[in-house]
């Protein structure tokens, strides 16, 4: 157990739609990061979160957006959900605002869009 | 950003036996971390090695800065270790973890 914890472990939702994936990050972790990973684009970074702020931002669509809470938790919100979007999405903490660190992550939400 | 180049793609063994997997990154490496996924799609940290040399029981890493590599050495494998083995780095300057595509390991009874 990585101490991140992620849900919902799985969501199935139809195209259009919107959802919400929330995660916790280990105790005292201040960075939170976001990853997609898809069969044909592997492991992709999304965004980073740092003590509330926005820190960094990869591969994120716009149709996709994160926050972060002042108690440290995080969501990814995607909406106009397409077929392509079906992933397992993954969150993960460090305790390193540079990210030089170990990151842990958490079990994944795995995101069906029908 | 950086490239993380992973061999080889598939890897298939008999319990029992020793495997090398290799990483090679085309930028400095900075934060350099393997992990284990496994069939259930969990991603299990196994090092966080940017240099030298770390074991754990049966697993074992050596990362080589200088020549931008990485090792990951499983000795005595066990059908336990079965499943993708990552390697990711941020590289110079970034805070995102960069994947390789990873290698499928099928430990056989």
């Amino acid at each position: 157990d990585s101490g991140v914890t992620q849900t919902p472990k799985h969501l199935i939702t139809a195209t259009g739609q919107r959802v919400t994936l929330r995660c916790s990050p280990r105790s005292g972790d201040l960075s939170v990061y976001w990853y997609q990973q898809s069969l044909d684009q592997g492991l992709q970074f999304l965004i980073q979160y740092y003590n509330g702020e926005e820190r960094a931002k990869g591969n994120i669509l716009e149709r996709f957006s994160a926050q972060q809470f002042p108690d440290l938790h995080s969501e990814l919100n995607l909406s106009s959900l397409e077929l392509g979007d079906s992933a397992l999405y993954f969150c993960a903490s460090s305790l390193d605002r540079l990210g030089r660190d170990t990151q842990y992550f958490g079990p994944g939400t795995r995101l069906t869009v029908l | 950003g950086i490239q993380v180049e992973q061999s080889p793609p598939d890897l298939i063994l008999q319990e029992g036996a020793n495997s090398t997997l290799r990483c090679n990154f085309s930028d400095s490496v900075n934060n350099l971390q393997w992990f284990h996924q496994n069939p259930w799609g969990q991603l299990i940290n196994l090092f966080y090695i940017p240099s030298g040399t770390k074991q754990n029981g049966r697993l074992s890493a050596t990362t080589v800065a200088t020549e931008r590599y990485s090792l990951l050495y499983i000795s005595s494998s066990q059908t336990t270790d079965s499943g993708v083995y990552f390697c990711a780095d941020s590289g110079g300057s970034n805070y995102k973890l960069t994947f390789g595509k990873g290698t499928l390991l099928t430990v056989n009874p």
